[in-house]
């Protein structure tokens, strides 16, 4: 099992520009949650999929989207990007209706110049 | 709105000595979890405390859960070197069968030899 898998580790973008981040739950998961780390902070959190579906949103703005695909892998963009946007982006998987805890990813360190 | 405090934020300990990091949180959750995060890394799970009284241990590090107090700590004992880390303790709080994990601000723990 290879547990929850990201990419890019590291990617450096330009203010204004667009980026996605990609996430491949673990195997028999169906739900994606994705969580911003600015430095010195703890992960907060962006937005949740299930079946295909935004479920919950934390407090960011619209430039923060996201989709998922019927595999389940779920892929996060960010438009018009501002420097305090740097930060390291964790996503995480879990089953929705079981007792099953969330497991997170490597992370996706990504850096506005 | 649902809120968690650590403290202390900061903790510099001489190796051998004994430390109590303190997590307290604003509303009824379901789940507490203690993750460890190394400088530039992704989130290590170290505990999952279900219940209230729930006590866990691995090694150094001991978990414990008061869900009447709202408050969870993780004790360290006879600190070493290995154990420098940041800590972060997370609440969470099912939304539709869905985890919604909260964290707290951290604790960047350093052992001093």
């Amino acid at each position: 099992d290879a547990g929850v898998t990201q990419s890019p580790t590291h990617l450096i973008k330009t203010r204004g520009q667009q980026v996605t981040l990609r996430c491949s739950p673990k195997s028999g998961h169906d739900t994606v949650s994705w969580y911003q780390q600015a430095l010195g902070q703890g992960p907060q959190f962006i937005f949740q999929y299930y079946e295909e579906e935004e479920r919950q949103r934390g407090n960011f703005p619209d430039r923060f989207s996201g989709h998922q695909f019927p595999n389940y892998s779920s892929e996060l963009n960010v438009n018009a990007l501002l420097l305090g946007d740097s930060a390291l982006y964790l996503c995480a998987s879990s089953l929705t209706g079981k007792d099953t805890e969330a497991f997170f990813g490597q992370g996706t360190r990504l850096t506005v110049v | 709105e649902l809120k968690v405090e650590q403290n202390p934020l900061f903790l510099s300990m001489q190796e051998g000595k004994n430390y109590t990091i303190y997590c307290n949180y604003s509303t009824t959750s379901d789940r507490l979890y203690w993750y460890r995060q190394d400088p530039g890394k992704s989130l290590e799970s170290l505990f999952v405390l279900l219940s209230n009284g729930a006590v866990k241990q691995e090694g150094r590090l001991m978990a414990s859960l008061d869900t009447k107090a709202r408050l969870s700590t993780l004790h360290i004992t006879a600190a070493v070197h290995d154990l420098s880390a940041t800590y972060f303790c997370a609440v969470d709080r099912k939304y539709f069968g869905n985890e919604k994990l909260t964290f707290g601000t951290g604790t960047r723990l350093t052992i001093i030899p």
